[in-house]
């Protein structure tokens, strides 16, 4: 049964950091493209980061970059989203996803705010 | 980024058929195809169809996906109340390299 579980979600003050993760189960996950989804309070989806096979190519959303860093580690079949000068606009519930979204975790609230 | 074009909202009668529309441009839908989701409140996304139309394991044969040009529709037959919910498009642009989402289309099922 292929699974998806992020974590690493939390409070975190404008300016500050998070690093999210999502551990992948029953599928090679390095072996397909993989994304980060972000949906705010009361909107809707919005993709920030995708990494491909491989993790030969990342591409992020312009209003993350050089602010988030998408990752993987193929040892321990784990996404990654690397989440630096956090702002209020970020807060949202983050989903690991993929293949072309067939599948999806359950998310991780992040909340930016002093 | 530039974004795909869904109505906002749908009502339908139980029973009935109910068809939602994504509109893109030949960059994303035309070139690549669509992904459908479904999310009911409260819970993470769900996929009701592949970027070839196909269905997931597990998904009702009420849930038929297409693609005509740069519009791709999902078609619901036999509206259930549990139907209600809100529905996504998504698709690989190759210009932005970037999944782009619809804004969503609420389905009501009266």
């Amino acid at each position: 049964e292929v699974q998806l579980v992020e974590s690493g979600g939390g409070l975190v003050q404008p300016g500050g950091s998070l690093r999210l993760s999502c551990a992948a189960s029953g599928f090679r996950l390095s072996n397909y493209w993989m994304s980060w989804v972000r949906q705010a309070p009361g909107r809707g989806l919005e993709c920030v980061a995708t990494i491909t096979e491989e993790g030969s190519n990342k591409y992020h959303v312009d209003s993350v970059k050089g602010r988030f860093t998408i990752s993987r580690d193929t040892a321990n079949n784990s996404l990654y989203l690397q989440m630096n000068s956090l702002r209020a606009e970020d807060t949202a519930v983050y989903y690991c996803a993929g293949p072309t979204h067939a599948y999806w975790g359950q998310g991780t609230p992040v909340t930016v705010s002093s | 980024q530039a974004g795909l074009t869904q109505p906002p909202s749908v009502s339908k009668d139980l029973r009935q058929t109910a068809t939602l529309t994504c509109t893109g441009n030949s960059n994303n839908v035309g070139n690549q195809g669509a992904v459908w989701l479904q999310q009911h409140q409260g819970h993470p996304p769900k996929s009701l169809s592949f970027r070839n139309n196909n269905r997931p394991s597990g998904i009702s044969e009420r849930f038929s996906a297409s693609r005509s040009g740069n519009t791709a529709s999902l078609t619901i037959t036999g509206l259930q109340p549990e139907d209600e919910a809100d529905y996504y498009c998504s698709a690989w642009d190759t210009r932005l390299n970037a999944w782009v989402f619809g804004g969503g289309t609420r389905l009501t099922v009266l």
